[in-house]
């Protein structure tokens, strides 16, 4: 599988700043994905990171809270921006392993927002 | 009613334990269904994967899929501590996003020696 690491691998914010995280894959992959997980609830896809495109955002979450970049096959960043302490939560990117459906999870980015 | 309903325990049994985890689902369309374990400040780990109904065996690991009941279980045999952590159920359908995978709220298993 993957090796997937993410950076920061935690932060603590003040309201209505930015942070920038980090996904980065040992190998090249079409599909790469970030996801929530706020305590006590399920993990959430916000996100489908495009190579080369716009991300493609799920219900409830847009680019102008949640920009993302993927420049290449093997990295992408999830900006949270102007964050409020709702944002408090864990952050995953994950990726398709090459011919499976199966996903694999990165260590997470854990965000509390005071 | 939630896509993907999992009882959140805690589930506390002693290690060689039998371990029975479940969870039900509503949409019929999901077609794919995969377990993965969390440790405590880790990312998701994926553990078993299956597609459509059926039984999947991987060591201590089963893994069973009732499609007719929208049922899915996690069976691990001989527990060990170091099996304590919380499992999450995932699911998807056929023919949709590769990445939408709709999760459970996860069953935090502790296995005391």
């Amino acid at each position: 599988s993957a090796v997937i690491s993410q950076k920061p691998s935690r932060d603590i914010c003040q309201r209505g700043t930015s942070l920038t995280i980090q996904c980065q894959v040992d190998s090249q992959v079409t599909m790469m994905f970030w996801y929530r997980q706020q305590p006590g609830q399920s993990l959430t896809l916000i996100a489908t990171a495009n190579q080369g495109s716009e991300a493609t955002y799920e219900s409830g979450f847009v680019i102008d809270k949640f920009p993302i970049s993927r420049p290449n096959l093997t990295f992408s960043t999830l900006t949270v921006s102007n964050m409020s302490p709702e944002d408090s939560s864990i952050y995953l990117c994950s990726v398709v392993h090459p011919g499976t459906e199966t996903q694999y999870f990165g260590p997470g980015t854990r965000l509390l927002v005071l | 009613q939630k896509e993907v309903e999992q009882d959140p325990g805690p589930l506390s049994v002693p290690e060689g334990a039998i371990v029975s985890l479940n969870c039900t689902y509503s949409n019929s369309a999901f077609q794919y269904f995969m377990w993965y374990r969390q440790y405590s400040r880790k990312g998701p780990e994926l553990l078993m994967y299956t597609y459509s109904s059926g039984n999947k065996e991987d060591g201590r690991f089963t893994a069973q899929v009732d499609k007719s009941s929208k049922y899915i279980s996690l069976f691990i045999r001989d527990s060990q501590p170091s099996d304590s952590a919380t499992y999450l159920c995932a699911m998807m359908g056929y023919g949709g996003s590769q990445g939408n995978l709709i999760f459970g709220k996860g069953t935090k298993l502790s296995v005391k020696p």
